[in-house]
C-alpha cells in the first residue's frame, strides 16, 4: 500500500465552482501534512501546511481528519489560474516526505 | 533572492556515460534532498542529507550517488546511467532540525538516457 494516495482526476470544473480533493495517508503517527501545487513539468510550490485540524488561506482550506487518516483541500470560487496538479505530502519524518501522485484540476471558462 | 538552483534543466545522454546534476541553495538550509518524478508514481525520494557530510538513502537510491561537502551544494551523480533513470528530477531543501519542514524545490532537470 502506498503511504499517500490521491485520486488522479482530472477534476473538470467551471470557473467559480467549489472543488474538493482528498488524500489518504497510511502512517497514523504522522503529524504534519502539506499541499503543493505543481504546474506542468515545473517544480512543486507549497500551497498550505496542515499541522492540526485545519488551515485556511483565502479561497483555500485544508482539513485534517486523523480518525479516518485523510487530508482534504477545498478550493472556493475556482479561477482559471487554479488549473494545476495538486500534490499532498506526508511529512511523517522531517527527513522523509511521502508524496501522493497528484490530482489534476482543470478549471474551464 | 532565496532559491534552489539546479543545472542543467534538460540533459540527454547515453547509457553508461557518467553525469552529475548540480543543486545549490542560498538559504543556509541544513536539509537537502533529491526526488525523481515519474507519471503515476509521484515524487519519490532518492537521497537526503541532514547536514554537511551526513547523507542517507531514500526510497529509490539504486544507481545514484550524492555528496554533501558544503552546506549549500548537494550534487546527484549517476555513475552509469541506464534508460530506467529517464525521469524528471527535483532537488529540494528545508531548514531541517524539525524547525520548519517546508520544502523548497529547484526548477527540475529532465533527464533522458538513450
Amino acid at each position: 500500500r502506498k503511504e499517500v494516495e490521491q485520486d488522479p482526476g482530472p477534476f473538470n470544473v467551471p470557473e467559480g465552482a467549489t472543488v474538493a480533493f482528498n488524500c489518504t495517508y497510511s502512517n497514523s503517527a504522522s503529524q504534519s501534512f502539506f499541499w503543493y501545487r505543481q504546474d506542468c513539468r515545473k517544480e512543486p510550490k507549497l500551497l498550505m501546511s496542515v499541522y492540526s485540524s485545519g488551515n485556511e488561506d483565502g479561497r483555500f482550506t485544508a482539513q485534517l481528519n486523523r480518525a479516518s487518516q485523510y487530508i482534504s483541500l477545498l478550493i472556493r470560487d475556482s479561477k482559471l489560474s487554479d488549473s494545476a496538479t495538486y500534490l499532498c505530502a506526508d511529512g511523517y519524518n522531517f527527513n522523509k516526505f511521502y508524496f501522493g501522485s497528484g490530482t489534476k484540476l482543470n478549471v474551464k471558462p | 533572492e532565496a532559491q534552489v538552483t539546479q543545472n542543467p534543466r534538460y540533459l540527454i545522454t547515453v547509457t553508461g556515460k557518467k553525469l552529475t546534476v548540480t543543486c545549490s541553495q542560498n538559504m543556509n538550509h541544513e536539509y537537502m534532498s533529491w526526488y525523481r518524478q515519474d507519471p503515476g508514481l509521484g515524487l519519490r525520494q532518492i537521497y537526503y542529507s541532514m547536514n554537511v557530510e551526513v547523507t542517507d538513502k531514500g526510497d529509490v537510491p539504486e544507481g545514484y550517488k550524492v555528496s554533501r561537502k558544503e552546506k549549500r551544494n548537494f550534487p546527484l551523480i549517476l555513475e552509469s546511467p541506464s534508460p530506467n533513470q529517464t525521469s524528471l528530477y527535483f532537488c529540494a531543501s528545508s531548514l531541517g532540525q524539525g524547525l520548519d519542514e517546508k520544502l523548497f524545490f529547484g526548477s527540475g532537470t529532465q533527464l533522458s538516457v538513450l
